[in-house]
């Protein structure tokens, strides 16, 4: 079955400072990937994807994220992270339906922002 | 463009009552999603509903039901709450099915409390 992983499941980071989240995946074809980012007590934004073209992709708010296939990994990266940042992000692998449904994610990445 | 409406914000009921969540799909999307979020954990397919028709289950008990309606508004029926239903519940939309491709529209969901 397909699955997404996301190994680090809390993160702390001064602000200013630069960030990557990780995500691996196992998916049989070739994967339509995303992130998602959720504030506190919210839904889930949809920060980028990825389906097929340029394997570094940019996003909202300054994210940009990079596909590597030989490594199954899609991880998010930002430059420099700002207070705001602090929330739960979540990567999801594009799935065609099933009892999986149509996005498959991982168990997310929370992250901390220290002033 | 009005995005995914989900009511109430927050319930809590006792456990053996039944319960209904409610969702307004994104304009021009005829395509519903429901997930569950327990805490600490991604998001799970419930269900998705296309053109009023249910378009694909995950592992979920049929105490879990829904419905669409022909505005595309869909609602969650959970009978016989127990502990363990205790959880956020996403609605998500989607055009035609294409969330693997396009991604969700999540609403900030509702969250339910099982006592």
């Amino acid at each position: 079955a397909q699955s997404v992983t996301q190994p680090d499941i809390h993160i702390t980071v001064s602000e200013g400072a630069s960030l990557e989240l990780r995500c691996n995946y196992s998916y049989g074809a070739t994967p339509y990937l995303f992130w998602y980012v959720q504030s506190p007590g919210q839904g889930l934004q949809l920060l980028l994807k990825y389906f097929s073209g340029d394997t570094l992709v940019q996003g909202i708010k300054g994210f940009e994220a990079e596909f590597k296939r030989s490594q199954s990994s899609f991880n998010l990266r930002k430059p420099s992270v700002h207070w705001s940042d602090a929330a739960e992000y979540f990567c999801a692998v594009g799935s065609y339906g099933g009892s999986q449904g149509n996005l498959i994610f991982g168990k997310g990445t929370k992250l901390s922002v220290k002033p | 463009e009005t995005g995914v409406t989900q009511s109430p914000t927050h319930l809590i009921k006792t456990r053996g009552q039944q319960v209904t969540l409610r969702c307004s799909s994104q304009s021009g999307h005829n395509t519903v999603s429901w997930y569950q979020q327990a805490l600490g954990q991604g998001p799970q397919f419930i269900f998705q509903y296309y053109r009023e028709e249910e378009n694909g289950r995950g592992n979920f008990p049929p105490r879990f039901s829904g419905l669409q309606f022909p505005n595309y508004s869909s609602e969650l029926n959970v009978n016989a709450l127990e502990l363990d239903d205790s959880a956020l519940y996403l609605c998500a939309s989607s055009l035609d099915g294409g969330a693997q491709f396009h991604g969700y529209t999540f609403g900030s969901g509702t969250r339910l409390t099982v006592v």
